[in-house]
C-alpha cells in the first residue's frame, strides 16, 4: 500500500537556523497538509496546499513558515528562523480528493530546537 | 469555529471488557468525523470515518447529531487495542483540514 514518507525522522537545529522538512505524498493525491504536535498537546493544523498554492493556513503559520512543491513529488515545509517553541513533531498528510476521503499521514519528523 | 473534545486523557480497561472512547464536537454545519489511531511509535492511521458506517477491528462509531457526539465503541477489548486514539473533524469544505481532539490513551490490561 502506498505511503506518505517524511525525511528526516529527527532533525536537531540551533535556534535561529533555517530548517526544511520534506515529504513525499502518495503519488495520485491532490491535497497536501502539514500538521504539528507539540509534546503532550494535540495535533494542530498548519497549512493546506492544493493546485500549487496554499488553500488555508492557521494562525500558527506565520511569515516564518513557507511551503513548496518544487517538483512533482516533494512537498516541503520551511521554517526560516527557528525558535525554541517550534520544537514539535511535524506530520505531513495527503488525500486523493476532498470530501469524505481520509487523509493519509507520514511517520512525522521530530524537530528539536536547541 | 470547529472544536473536538475528548474528555478522557487516559482510559484503562481489562481484556474482554467493553470500551467506549468519547468524542464530542462543535460545528455549525455538516461535519465529517473520523477516528485515527496511533500505535506505539507508528504513524496516525485512519480507523473509522462516519460516512462509511463500517466496523474496523471490532470498533464502531455512530454519529449522533443531536448530541454532537461520535463515540468509539468496542464490545470486547483486546490487548493489541492499546494505543492513542484521536477523534477528528473536517468541515467537508474545499480544504478539508482536520481538527483533532487531544486524544485518549487506551490501555488494555491482560
Amino acid at each position: 500500500e502506498p505511503e506518505v514518507t517524511q525525511t528526516p525522522s529527527h532533525q536537531v537545529t540551533q535556534m535561529g537556523q533555517e530548517v526544511i522538512l520534506r515529504c513525499v505524498p502518495i503519488s495520485n493525491h491532490l491535497y497536501f497538509y502539514w500538521y504539528r504536535q507539540i509534546l503532550g498537546q494535540k495535533v494542530e493544523f498548519l497549512v493546506s496546499f492544493y493546485n500549487n498554492e496554499i488553500s488555508e493556513k492557521s494562525e500558527i503559520f506565520d511569515d516564518q513558515f513557507s511551503v513548496e512543491r518544487p517538483d512533482g513529488s516533494n512537498f516541503t515545509l520551511k521554517i526560516r528562523s527557528t525558535k525554541l517553541e517550534d520544537s514539535a513533531m511535524y506530520f505531513c498528510a495527503s488525500v486523493q480528493t476532498g470530501k469524505g476521503q481520509p487523509q493519509h499521514f507520514g511517520d512525522g519528523t521530530r524537530l528539536s530546537i536547541l | 469555529a470547529q472544536r473536538v473534545t475528548q474528555p478522557e486523557k487516559l482510559l484503562s480497561v481489562f481484556k474482554g471488557a467493553p470500551v467506549e472512547l468519547k468524542c464530542n464536537y462543535s460545528y455549525s454545519g455538516s461535519p465529517e468525523l473520523f477516528w485515527y489511531v496511533q500505535y506505539s511509535r507508528q504513524r496516525l492511521q485512519l480507523l473509522l470515518r462516519h460516512i462509511s458506517r463500517e466496523s474496523i477491528k471490532g470498533f464502531t462509531a455512530d454519529l449522533n447529531k443531536g448530541e454532537t457526539s461520535f463515540h468509539l465503541k468496542k464490545p470486547f477489548a483486546q490487548e493489541e487495542d492499546s494505543a492513542m486514539y484521536y477523534c477528528a473533524l473536517s468541515r467537508g469544505g474545499s480544504n478539508y483540514k482536520l481538527t483533532f481532539g487531544k486524544g485518549t490513551l487506551l490501555t488494555v490490561n491482560p
